[in-house]
């Protein structure tokens, strides 16, 4: 069955410091999405991407976030200056035409 | 703008215990709604889904009966089992993005 991709599983950075998380998305998919679940909190909604633009963003996805899809089958979430409220696991999820969300394992942040 | 209601857990149960975990939701329209289940240490994964009214979703004994005069999809299985044992979210998608609720944790003992 396809997966969603995500690297690296867990990755520790000190505050300030800048991120990149990883994510191969399924091959047919057309709709990419990053969301965040802080611990113990609900899973929320960061930003959403179709046609190499972002399409939606929520409040959280601020000036310090950036996403692209450099070469047709990474997606990639930018973080540009991390802060300790960032340390969270991001869940990258691709979609096609339909309903259906494929969701990766994730990749917990944690910012020291 | 839209949500989703779970109710408050955790929720901790024996063996072959039945199972219902409550949710409503509030969306203009007509959603397609889903549970989602997050083993420890793993990421989300889709358990069930309904896309219309009355339509019934499930998946490894578990069900959900999309409800639309009462806003509701609520989870049930008849017999849960320690493997059980993960947190579960009900969410809807209404416009491209999901909308989760808190989530349940859910116990099961031997």
């Amino acid at each position: 069955e396809p997966e969603v991709t995500q690297t690296p599983s867990h990755q520790v950075t000190q505050m300030g410091q800048e991120v990149i998380l990883r994510c191969v998305p399924i091959s047919n998919h057309l709709y990419f999405y990053w969301y965040r679940q802080i611990l113990g909190q609900k899973v929320e909604f960061l930003v959403s991407f179709y046609n190499n633009e972002i399409s939606e963003k929520s409040e959280i996805f601020d000036d310090q976030f950036s996403v692209e899809r450099p070469d047709g089958s990474n997606f990639t979430l930018k973080i540009r200056s991390t802060k300790l409220e960032d340390s969270a696991m991001y869940f990258c999820a691709s979609r096609d035409a339909g309903v259906g969300y494929t969701f990766g394992s994730g990749t917990r942040l944690t910012v020291v | 703008g839209d949500s989703v209601t779970q109710m408050e857990g955790p929720v901790t149960l024996s063996e072959e215990a039945f199972l219902t975990i409550n949710c409503t939701y509030t969306a203009t329209g007509y959603p397609s709604l889903f549970w989602y289940v997050q083993y420890p240490g793993e990421g989300l994964q889709l358990l069930l889904k309904a896309t219309k009214a009355d339509d019934k979703g499930s998946n490894k004994g578990f069900e959900a009966t999309y409800r639309k005069e009462t806003t509701s999809f609520h989870l049930e299985k008849g017999s849960v089992q320690v493997s059980d044992s993960a947190v579960y979210f009900c969410a809807l998608i209404n416009t491209p993005k999901l909308t989760f609720g808190k989530g349940i944790t859910l116990s099961v003992r031997p």
